[in-house]
């Protein structure tokens, strides 16, 4: 079965600091495609970051990235200077060899200033 | 360009009613995606529409249903609403619905059943 696990449902950071959350998937695919979104308090969904299975290097968008795991079926993601405004709901989702969205049950993050 | 347009933003209903939600994509983008968000639950995909063609389907009852229009605006349908259909409705577009491809996603429509 093709899942998404996030085992972390809520985390706290200072501002300026660095947090780290967890996601967890599975699947018999080899090419596959992971995301993170982000979710705010006002509701609408945002792309944070997407990785290509395929590629070995980790991505980065500013100060977001991801450690990909492959062989552990890991996908967590990293967000550096914490600041106010990345308070949110975050998402890990995959489409797991299929074009369906699965996604994890979140993780509330709370940056305390 | 336009977000996701997604209508109403609230609704009450009674159980055994039934209601529609509208979704308007992105101008160009052909593929549109349901999903109910609920608390613990994370969001669980309803279905996909790519060219008035239903193109995936979640694991939900025959209820829900939806549907796509030659304009790629999309309408979603649940019928004989029970209390647990109360959730966060959410409409997402993507060009081509492709798995690479992320999705851009509408305010949500937030129905509530008593």
């Amino acid at each position: 079965a093709q899942t998404v696990t996030q085992s972390q449902p809520e985390m706290s950071v200072q501002e300026a600091e660095t947090v780290t959350l967890s996601c967890t998937y599975d699947t018999s695919e080899s090419d596959y495609y992971l995301f993170w979104y982000k979710q705010p308090p006002s509701r609408q969904m945002i792309l944070v970051i997407r990785q290509e299975a395929y590629k070995q290097q980790n991505a980065t968008e500013n100060r977001f990235s991801v450690n990909f795991q492959k062989a552990a079926k890991s996908f967590s993601l990293k967000i550096s200077d914490s600041q106010l405004g990345d308070a949110a709901m975050y998402f890990c989702a995959g489409t797991l060899g299929t074009y369906k969205y699965i996604f994890g049950t979140g993780t509330r993050l709370k940056v305390l200033a | 360009k336009a977000g996701v347009t997604q209508t109403p933003r609230y609704l009450i209903k009674t159980r055994g009613q039934q209601v529609t939600l509208s979704c308007s994509p992105i101008s160009g983008h052909r593929s549109v995606s349901w999903y109910q968000q609920t608390p613990g639950q994370g969001l669980q995909f309803l279905f996909e529409y790519f060219s008035e063609t239903q193109r995936n389907k979640g694991n939900f009852p025959g209820r829900f249903s939806g549907r796509q229009f030659s304009n790629s605006r999309s309408e979603m349908n649940v019928s004989t609403l029970e209390l647990g259909d109360s959730a966060l409705y959410l409409c997402a577009s993507s060009s081509a619905g492709g798995p690479d491809q992320p999705q851009h996603f509408g305010d949500g429509t937030r129905l509530s059943i008593l």
